[in-house]
């Protein structure tokens, strides 16, 4: 099975700073790759799929690179709504797999 | 507007079985892949089973391959997943989730279900 490793597991930002989440995978998954924020007490929302792909209605702030093994979330300006955990997410193949978890704080 | 709503969730005890469904509205159910995802209290998220558009394939996590069953009703607009041997690790909020077209990343996710595992 795939394992899909995020990194940091948190962090702290002021608000209008630039942040980067990151994501490898243990094996080549093409451009496969989700992106969603999970706000406390939330549902998930999807942000990016196909690595690098906005979903509709997400904020142009957020966007997505890579391919194979390794992926990055940024964030352009953090703004105090995008206190959250972000979660990163393999579809190339089953067992489908999620990364642990990203949580982001304003300091 | 896309509307998923779980039910059946509840406590059960260990070594039972529940099953739970999902009412879809507001989209095309039988053109599109449809997941169960869980999440632990506390904890990340876990993909748990897909099933594709005409339920013709069905794929599954590991640690539920085996004990639960993933189906769906086209005629009905209903996703329903049955789970047996239940214990405490399946203890979580269990949501019902529409994949985008093209792949399993998930665009619409229902409120969830919560199921509990516990004498």
């Amino acid at each position: 099975d795939i394992q899909m490793t995020q990194s940091p597991s948190s962090l702290s930002a002021s608000v209008g700073d630039r942040v980067t989440v990151t994501c490898r995978a243990s094996q080549g998954i093409r451009n496969y790759l989700a992106w969603y924020q999970q706000k406390p007490g939330k549902v998930p929302k999807l942000l990016i799929y196909a690595a690098s792909t906005p979903q509709s209605g997400v904020p142009s702030r957020f966007s997505g690179s890579g391919s194979e093994t390794d992926f990055t979330l940024t964030i352009n300006s953090l703004q105090p709504e995008d206190v959250a955990t972000y979660y990163c997410q393999n579809y190339d193949n089953a067992p489908l797999t999620f990364g642990g978890g990203t949580k982001v704080e304003i300091k | 507007e896309v509307h998923l709503v779980e039910s059946g969730g509840g406590l059960v005890q260990p070594g039972g079985s529940l099953r739970l469904s999902c009412a879809a509205s507001g989209f095309s159910f039988s053109s599109y892949t449809m997941g169960w995802v869980r999440q632990a209290p506390g904890k990340g998220l876990e993909w748990v089973s897909d099933i594709s558009e005409s339920g013709g394939r069905t794929y599954y996590a590991d640690p539920v391959k085996g004990r639960f069953t993933i189906s769906r009703d086209n005629s009905k607009n209903t996703l329903d997943l049955q789970m047996s041997s239940l214990g405490a690790a399946d203890t979580a909020v269990y949501y019902c989730a529409k994949a985008l077209s093209g792949g399993s990343s998930y665009s619409d996710w229902g409120q969830g279900t919560l199921v509990t595992v516990s004498s």
